[in-house]
């Protein structure tokens, strides 16, 4: 059974650090690799996608890297702000399935202290 | 929003009846997805389509699971004789085409069986 573990599980940092999130998938033979937020009560919102062919995306002050021969991907965020406080999901789709869905890391919460 | 409607927003059903949850994506998106978030687990693939055929429905966690879409448009996903442990969110995905594209979701619709 394909796997995404995200560590760590929670995450609590001073206002202006910069912060890196880890998901780790147990199948190399990805597609791709899609990175979420989601504040608490609400739905899901993408952040990055990285192709497989891809070693890293950038988004303002997020970049995701993706290693997809160790099966390592880390979201990076520079400068944290209060307002980036919510959970991030990493979610992978893998090559060949023909479901086309995503599966899940279980996500890291993070709190920004002000 | 993301392009993606859902109805109920939040639905309490008693154990044993039958429920229909809908998803209303923006026109022109071809692929549709239906997810379950439980609580304390993480988001799980239930089932996908491609206009308006579902090439694999292995990810339906029993067959008191249906989920069809008419039209392009509107799926719904229907639950016979519900049980407490099909509580939780479910949440509807769309991308323009599939093929891995970037996928987004829609509100949820938050399910209480008692």
């Amino acid at each position: 059974k394909q796997e995404v573990t995200q560590i760590p599980a929670a995450l609590s940092v001073p206002e202006g650090e910069n912060l890196v999130l880890n998901c780790s998938f147990t199948d190399s033979a990805i597609y791709n690799l899609q990175w979420f937020r989601q504040d608490p009560g609400k739905g899901l919102t993408s952040l990055l996608l990285i192709q497989s062919s891809q070693r890293e995306q950038t988004s303002g002050r997020l970049n995701a890297s993706l290693d997809k021969s160790s099966g390592r991907s880390t979201l990076y965020i520079a400068a944290s702000q209060p307002g980036d406080s919510a959970t991030y999901l990493c979610a992978v789709l893998y090559s060949g399935g023909g479901a086309d869905g995503l599966t899940f890391g279980k996500g890291t919460h993070l709190i920004i202290q002000p | 929003g993301a392009g993606v409607s859902q109805s109920p927003s939040n639905k309490v059903t008693e154990k044993g009846k039958d429920v229909e949850l809908r998803c209303d994506p923006i026109s022109g998106h071809t692929a549709l997805y239906w997810y379950r978030q439980s609580l304390g687990q993480g988001l799980e693939f239930l089932i996908y389509f491609q206009g308006n055929s579902a090439p694999d429905k292995s990810g339906l966690p029993s067959d008191r699971f249906s989920a069809e879409r008419t039209g392009g448009s509107v799926s719904t996903l229907t639950i016979q004789r519900t049980q407490q442990e099909d509580s939780a969110v479910y949440r509807c995905a769309r991308s323009f085409a599939g093929g891995g594209e970037t996928q987004y979701f829609g509100p949820g619709t938050r399910l209480l069986v008692l």
